[in-house]
């Protein structure tokens, strides 16, 4: 089963760039997807399929894969970034959704 | 506008049970996989149960397997969780979340607000 890795917390100042890590054996021959959760509220797809961003997600989000890595990279960080953020992938082999173990991002 | 609309949450002593419903609108329901999602207080996003469109297949996290029945009624755009025997553990937000629908991947692109589930004596 996946065991999907994340950083619990990055920190970031306003207008720098936030890097936020998955980290799981070839999680580059996997989708890994997005969601970014702000206190109180439900999670929201940022990145979907690596690298794809739904409609109303701002360019500055995005994602990569390759390797051991996945990447969600969020440009020009503003005060509403501030949240935690999941990646998630599928697991064939279970049919079950996994979930990373979350990143709380903080804007300084 | 696609919704869904959880209820149904509440607080339930242990070894009770509780059901769960979500009502989707904006969407053709019977066309997509729909799961359930949760949360316990302060912690990290945990799939629970996942369900086929036409209803025949069900998918069941380890942690609630045996304990926990998904279902789902087209023609009422409606999906349920079942919840017995009922943990502490199992206190969190439970969130409907609907699958995307692409052939090549699983991935919730839509979420309800989620409904908060209790477990105490």
């Amino acid at each position: 089963s996946y065991v999907l890795t994340q950083p619990p917390s990055v920190s970031v100042a306003p207008g720098k760039t936030a890097t936020i890590t998955c980290v799981e054996n070839n999680i580059g021959f996997k989708s890994v997807h997005w969601y970014q959760q702000k206190p109180g509220q439900a999670p929201v797809l940022v990145i979907y399929y690596d690298t794809d961003r739904p409609s109303g997600i701002p360019e500055r989000f995005s994602g990569s894969n390759s390797g051991n890595t996945a990447t969600l990279t969020i440009s020009r960080v503003e005060a509403g970034d501030e949240a935690d953020y999941y990646c998630q992938v599928w697991d064939t082999d279970r049919d079950h959704y996994v979930f990373g173990t979350g990143t709380k991002v903080t804007i300084l | 506008e696609v919704q869904l609309l959880e209820s149904g949450g509440g607080l339930v002593p242990p070894g009770g049970s509780l059901r769960l419903s979500c009502a989707a609108s904006g969407f053709t329901f019977r066309n997509y996989i729909m799961s359930w999602v949760r949360q316990a207080p302060g912690k990290g996003l945990e799939w629970v149960s996942g369900i086929s469109g036409s209803g025949i297949s069900t998918y069941y996290a380890d942690s609630v397997k045996g304990r926990f029945s998904i279902s789902r009624d087209n023609s009422k755009n409606t999906l349920s969780l079942q919840m017995d025997s009922l943990r502490a553990e199992d206190t969190a937000v439970y969130y409907c979340a609907k699958d995307s629908g692409s052939e090549s991947y699983r991935v919730l692109d839509i979420w309800g607000q989620g409904a908060m589930v209790t477990v105490s004596s």
